[in-house]
């Protein structure tokens, strides 16, 4: 299996304009995670899904953020309008038991 | 709300050397997982080992084990015999069990080995 498949791998992109993360998760796996990476706030979690539907979204920043899972085989997260704030490697996990969530290489965002 | 504190943001190691990384957590659970996560240069985030909260016994991987103290709510991480290879960002994660799976992490150590 290839693993978590995230893309793009960098994204620049100017203050307000629209940015969509897409993410293919390990064929099999039942859940997905979006998780954002700050050198001030570490790793947080943002939206996770179980079975296509969404769980839990309380560490979804704002309404700027949207996350979609339309199949077991993709989900995308996207943000619109975007801002300098939302710089961050943006990292997608999936997995199918409670024991290991598989990560995706990340994408790197810069909002100028 | 669980709290995951990792006190140490940096440290170093020489090859062959053993360190331990510090983690505490705060929670009101009784059931639940414990992780340490590596994130090397490459970003990549790699399971290192994981432990049950019911499990007494302290959970080992080859060179990798850790000290469970569930009552000082205390997971560290003894890295043996240290390799370059092990140049790494290590986060601590906490898990609820029936939480769906969401990890809540700390905010990382740097380790640094050097030869």
């Amino acid at each position: 299996d290839a693993g978590v498949i995230q893309s793009p791998r960098h994204e620049v992109t100017e203050m307000g304009q629209e940015v969509t993360l897409r993410c293919k998760p390990i064929s099999g796996h039942n859940s997905l995670f979006w998780y954002r990476q700050t050198m001030m706030r570490g790793l947080e979690l943002l939206i996770y899904f179980n079975n296509n539907v969404p769980i839990d979204d309380s560490g979804m920043p704002e309404d700027r953020f949207s996350a979609k899972m339309p199949n077991a085989s993709f989900s995308t997260l996207k943000i619109q309008p975007s801002e300098p704030r939302d710089s961050a490697v943006y990292f997608c996990a999936s997995s199918w038991t409670i024991y290991e969530q598989f990560f995706g290489p990340g994408t790197r965002l810069t909002v100028l | 709300a669980q709290t995951v504190t990792q006190s140490q943001p940096e440290m170093s190691v020489q090859e062959a050397e053993t360190v331990t990384l510090s983690c505490t957590y705060d929670t009101s659970e009784n059931n639940y997982y414990l992780f340490w996560y590596k994130q090397p240069p490459s970003r990549q985030m790699i399971l290192v080992i994981r432990q049950e909260a019911y499990k007494q016994q302290n959970a080992t991987e080859n060179r990798f084990s850790v000290n469970f103290q569930k009552a000082a709510k205390s997971f560290s991480l003894k890295i043996s015999d240290s390799q370059l290879g092990d140049t790494a960002m290590y986060f601590c994660a906490f898990m609820k069990q029936n939480s769906g799976y969401a990890l809540n992490f700390g905010k990382g150590t740097s380790l640094l080995v050097t030869p």
